[in-house]
């Protein structure tokens, strides 16, 4: 079964505690990307990924780091987490005919 | 450059009347476009999409769109709506190949008995 996950699911930390979110997909796909949804604002890209350790930043990068060693992960590393990144995380992996994947999402809080 | 409009951030109906959610994009290429539905604490899933050929496309749950290059538009209709139907709806662009997605704001859609 084509599958993205997403871990974990739901996470409150701290500011300034150094936190990652995994992506992972079964599909081979080679291009990833994570969105940040807020209310009123939709979904906005703040990186993405066309292959193996080719990254870029989307509409929102700052704060973010991610990295794509191997296809199938596409971690999001949050460095040094503020309040402001308080938000709701999707990644999504597409095929080449515009096949779409989007995980179930990571709830995260920074207070 | 690509951009979304969805008019309206709530729109609501009674069971049985027309849905119609609106959408103007913008995009500097041709564009694929797409609608999500968002139930409540869950993920988006896809509506439907139009990339090329037919433009007017139809998706799940008896929606489906018109892409209108002529007005920029890719409006969402349903003849009749369902309690079931209520949820937070997002347009969508994609254009060139970097496969991004450029999303609109929503339209969160309620459905009144």
């Amino acid at each position: 079964e084509a599958q993205v996950t997403q871990n974990p699911r739901y996470l409150i930390t701290v500011t300034g505690k150094k936190l990652t979110v995994t992506c992972s997909q079964n599909m081979n796909h080679e291009y990833m990307s994570w969105y940040r949804q807020d209310p009123g604002l939709g979904l906005r890209q703040i990186y993405y990924s066309m292959n193996v350790e080719v990254t870029d930043k989307g509409d929102v990068p700052e704060g973010y780091k991610v990295s794509r060693k191997e296809k199938r992960n596409f971690p999001l590393i949050l460095e040094s987490p503020s309040p402001n990144q308080t938000s709701l995380y999707f990644c999504a992996t597409f095929g080449r005919a515009y096949e779409q994947y989007f995980g179930p999402g990571t709830r995260l809080t920074v207070t | 450059a690509q951009s979304v409009t969805q008019l309206g951030s709530h729109v609501s109906v009674s069971e049985g009347a027309l849905v119609l959610l609106r959408c103007n994009y913008s995009s500097s290429v041709p564009p694929y476009l797409f609608w999500y539905v968002q139930y409540p604490n869950q993920g988006l899933q896809l509506l439907l999409k139009y990339t090329t050929g037919a433009t007017l496309v139809k998706g799940i749950n008896g929606f489906e769109a018109e892409f209108k290059k002529s007005e920029t538009s890719f409006h969402l209709t349903k003849p009749s709506a369902h309690m079931s139907d209520a949820a937070e709806y997002f347009c969508a662009v994609s254009g060139g190949s970097n496969y991004k997605l450029t999303f609109g704001k929503g339209t969160l859609l309620t459905v009144n008995p």
